[in-house]
């Protein structure tokens, strides 16, 4: 069965430190997506990333950056020097197919991250 | 509009009556979904559409129904609303023959049932 896992509940840094949210996931498909959404205080959610499972290279944005490892299942999701702003849960999710064409979202519990000042 | 807007922001609503929580986008996706999110649950669909005219039921369906008149809309009825049916619930939208059916969400309808 397909399955997503964000062991981290919680998680509590100060400002600027680094922080690595957890991902590991279960899938029988061969080709899958990975995301990871933001859930900021204000209560929306925001895509961040989507990751092809053809396709393991890490990429960067800004101070984001994501680890794909297929070896391990695992897409983890890394904040370099942290801010305040940073503090939301955070969701992986990973694609399947479901209908059809359509693909829908196994979503994991999600992370909630606190950067205080 | 941009993107996904759903109304009401928020309801308090009496148990027993009928609620239709609305959802509208314009990025002509063909997929629309509507999900539950409960404290230490995560999110939960409840029905998605693959495109106008067709609908399908999700992990929590019952209690709730859809319609897919057109691109555009997505209602989400509560025929009696029950206290369980306190959430906060989100629509979403995605265009999976883009490929990747990364999904874009609405602000999310904050529903609470006496």
């Amino acid at each position: 069965a397909q399955k997503v896992t964000q062991a981290q509940t919680e998680i509590s840094v100060v400002e600027k430190e680094d922080v690595t949210l957890d991902c590991v996931y279960e899938t029988r498909d061969t080709t899958y997506y990975l995301f990871w959404y933001k859930q900021p205080p204000s209560g929306e959610l925001v895509f961040l990333i989507r990751r092809n499972s053809f396709d393991e290279q890490n990429e960067i944005s800004g101070r984001y950056s994501w680890n794909f490892q297929k070896s391990t299942s695992s897409f983890n999701f890394t904040i370099t020097a942290s801010q305040v702003v940073d503090s939301a849960v955070y969701f992986c999710a990973l694609s399947e197919a479901y209908a059809g064409n359509n693909r829908k979202l196994i979503w994991g519990l999600g992370t909630s991250l606190a950067v205080n000042p | 509009i941009a993107g996904i807007t759903q109304a009401p922001t928020s309801q308090i609503l009496a148990a027993g009556r009928r609620m239709t929580l609305r959802c509208t986008q314009d990025m002509r996706h063909n997929a629309m979904y509507w999900y539950r999110q409960d404290l230490g649950l995560g999110l939960r669909l409840i029905h998605y559409s693959n495109t106008a005219g067709t609908t399908g039921k999700g992990e929590v369906p019952d209690g709730y129904s859809v319609s897919r008149a057109n691109t555009d809309d997505f209602p989400l009825t509560l025929a009696s609303a029950v206290p369980s049916q306190t959430s906060v619930y989100f629509c979403a939208s995605s265009d999976p023959q883009r490929g990747g059916n990364e999904q874009f969400f609405g602000p999310g309808t904050r529903l609470t049932v006496l």
